[in-house]
């Protein structure tokens, strides 16, 4: 089994301020984690995702995320962010698990990323 | 713009009633999966389809049924709906490698009454 916690459902930061999105996953074989973005009323875009190739790694509009083996962890960051980030992120895991769970996306709750002026 | 459409944007059904939700491929995309998202939820996984089969099912009532065509566009359906069905409908499309990043249409927001 597999799963996702994204710590806080809402984060609030300055415009220019450093964006920290934290996000820690449970899964038996070793996993692949994803990091989605949702504006209102639109579908998932991939921001960046780890493949087990190396542990930090860089996806658009300046996010990047490390993979964290010993603290099950997968945190987003950007190191300053803009009016444009203010947006909804998902964390997600998959895993090469074999069965009905062969390339299911597990996500978490979410996280409400709010950017002040 | 990520190439993968769906039909229609919005709906409106009573309980009880059926539904069909359509999700247009990528182009070269053989696999899609279904994903219900309600309100101030996460994503959650409905089923995915691997070349015509079902090869992937979430903790989804046999209510909940798909198709996907041999042009790799998809249907889901669902019978009997119940007022708890109200969400965004999400399909996303990939190569069909494990780690081939998924592709999300914009939704179909489907509303219960």
């Amino acid at each position: 089994a597999q799963s996702v916690t994204q710590l806080g459902s809402h984060v609030s930061v300055s415009e220019g301020a450093l964006v920290l999105l934290r996000c820690n996953y449970s899964s038996s074989v070793p996993p692949y984690l994803f990091w989605y973005v949702q504006y209102p009323n639109q579908g998932l875009q991939l921001l960046l995702k780890y493949t087990s190739a190396a542990t930090l790694v860089k996806g658009i509009n300046g996010f990047e995320a490390e993979f964290k083996k010993s603290e099950t962890s997968f945190h987003l960051t950007k190191p300053s962010a803009h009016m444009s980030d203010a947006a909804e992120y998902f964390c997600a895991v998959s895993s090469n698990a074999g069965g009905t769970s062969y390339g299911k996306l597990t996500f978490g709750q979410g996280t409400i990323l709010t950017v002040h002026p | 713009e990520t190439g993968v459409t769906q039909s229609p944007t919005h709906l409106i059904k009573t309980r009880g009633q059926q539904v069909t939700l359509r999700c247009s491929s990528q182009s070269g995309h053989n696999t899609v999966s279904w994903y219900q998202q309600a309100l101030g939820q996460g994503p959650q996984f409905i089923f995915q389809y691997y070349r015509e089969e079902e090869n992937g099912r979430g903790n989804f009532p046999p209510r909940f049924s798909g198709l996907q065509f041999p042009n790799y566009s998809s249907e889901l359906n669902v019978n009997a709906l119940e007022l708890d069905d109200s969400a965004l409908y999400l399909c996303a499309t990939k190569a069909g490698g494990l780690t081939d990043t998924q592709y999300f249409g914009p939704g179909t927001r489907l509303t219960v009454l």
